[in-house]
């Protein structure tokens, strides 16, 4: 079992909708999860970190963390074509070390 | 302010050269990160320096030579590569700690011929 996981990709969403993106991980003594966005050729950028279960909320952009289930959620609300990227999760392990899943390519088509 | 910063931006060497990457952060961050990028996968730990100490080598071949000179500053020399070693290779720090939130560099292409 590979220790974080992505929904694959590619996402198409419209400009202005909703683009959600998923993410399970199997260490349950993981603490800390993290997204970020990484535009081709570029180097990842941090867009939301969350550490305790429920919702967090930046501008247009939606942590959601269940610890019980093992899962971590991004909300991109109001999608702009400028949000076409591939989105990675990262979660922080028990053993110390942070473990980047595979990404999420988005595509948000005018 | 998070920035860290890498030196060169681009880096073309073949398999005899020696070379060096630099990285740069004045955040006042106590672990400093080596990470390998591959096209289309994600970046993949090589090594965690904390507090100035190697803290994690991924099992990562000697010809990659990490350095912490100081807590600023983070090096990766470079010696005998491969054309396998191509990749964008990526720097981070980060507060140590339970929240360990990690900012990245721009990073260096490297490309062996």
């Amino acid at each position: 079992q590979k220790e974080v996981e992505q929904n694959s990709g590619p996402l198409s969403v419209p400009e202005g909708a909703i683009a959600s993106l998923n993410c399970t991980y199997s260490d349950r003594g993981s603490q800390s999860f993290f997204w970020y966005r990484q535009y081709s050729g570029k180097s990842p950028e941090l867009i939301m970190f969350i550490y305790s279960n429920g919702d967090k909320e930046d501008g247009r952009f939606t942590a959601q963390l269940n610890k019980a289930s093992q899962y971590v959620s991004l909300l991109i609300r109001d999608s702009q074509p400028s949000d076409s990227a591939t989105y990675l999760c990262a979660v922080k392990t028990s053993y110390d070390k942070v473990i980047f899943g595979p990404g999420t390519s988005l595509s948000v088509i005018p | 302010d998070t920035e860290v910063t890498q030196t060169p931006k681009h880096l073309v060497m073949g398999m005899t050269n020696k070379k060096s990457l630099k990285c740069e952060q004045h955040m006042g961050h106590r672990a400093m990160y080596w990470y390998k990028q591959k096209a289309k996968k994600p970046p993949e730990l090589m090594f965690v320096y904390s507090y100035e100490k190697l803290s994690i080598n991924e099992s990562v071949p000697s010809r990659f030579s990490p350095e912490c000179p100081n807590s600023s500053l983070l090096n990766l020399h470079l010696h005998a590569l491969q054309p396998e070693d191509s990749a964008l290779y990526l720097c981070a720090s980060s507060q140590k700690g339970e929240r360990d939130t990690q900012y990245f560099g721009p990073g260096t292409r490297l490309t062996v011929l």
